[in-house]
């Protein structure tokens, strides 16, 4: 069965850096786009970026862009957010989101159950 | 950027009820729509995508319709294990994907 796994997840002072991964397991990873979104304390939902089969083509949400880096390593089937210059507004739980896709289709049929950021002032 | 309305933000119903719940997108966004299920402490589920298509393993219960700016999610008889939050998301404005505000569906 399909299976995500966030970790990375903490709290950090404002301005400072964290890495997320995502471990996925029970499909060929290298054959889905991946996602990460989303979702600060009782809000919604927010994209936060996605990433082509290969690697090659990213897109972050405007939000973020410049701070954020979204990256997957297909031989450790992992998925990274790297999270740089963090700021209040950034304090979400990340969920990672695969896919059905490999041309990214920007729907979203398995999530992880997400890990916590949580940005001190 | 795509602005996508849900109505209402609350919804009460009763168990073997029907509930139909709105999602009004600020600009046409053809049949790219899909509809999430988040119950308190989990990941979101696909229901459906396409604005009508059913996911893999989703209850023929869920339906959905709509195209262009209004699109509908249906429960034709809800079971006590529908009750959560409820969130639309367009993709036609790739890569800027929106969510809608997210309707509460309660007993």
């Amino acid at each position: 069965q399909v299976q995500l796994v966030e970790s990375g997840g903490g709290v950090v002072q404002s301005g400072r850096s964290l890495r997320l991964s995502c471990a996925a397991s029970g499909f060929t990873f290298s054959r889905n786009a991946m996602h990460w979104v989303r979702q600060a304390p009782g809000k919604g939902l927010e994209w936060v970026a996605v990433i082509s089969v290969d690697g090659r083509d990213y897109y972050h949400a405007d939000s973020v862009k410049g701070r954020f880096t979204i990256s997957r390593d297909n031989s450790r089937n992992t998925l990274y957010l790297q999270m740089n210059s963090l700021r209040d507004e950034d304090t979400a739980v990340y969920y990672c989101a695969r896919d059905p896709s490999a041309a990214a289709n920007y729907y979203f049929d398995y999530w992880g159950q997400g890990t916590l950021v949580t940005v001190s002032s | 950027e795509i602005v996508l309305t849900q109505s209402p933000a609350t919804l009460s119903v009763s168990p073997g009820e029907r509930a139909t719940l709105s999602c009004r997108a600020s600009q046409s966004v053809s049949s790219y729509l899909a509809w999430y299920q988040q119950k308190p402490g989990q990941a979101p589920r696909l229901l459906i995508y396409g604005a009508s298509n059913r996911a893999t393993g989703i209850p023929a219960r869920f339906s959905g319709s709509g195209s262009g700016t209004d699109f509908t999610l249906t429960i034709s008889s809800l079971e006590p294990e529908d009750f959560a939050v409820y969130y639309c998301q367009q993709r036609s404005d790739w890569p800027r994907i929106t969510f809608g505000q997210g309707t509460r569906l309660e007993i």
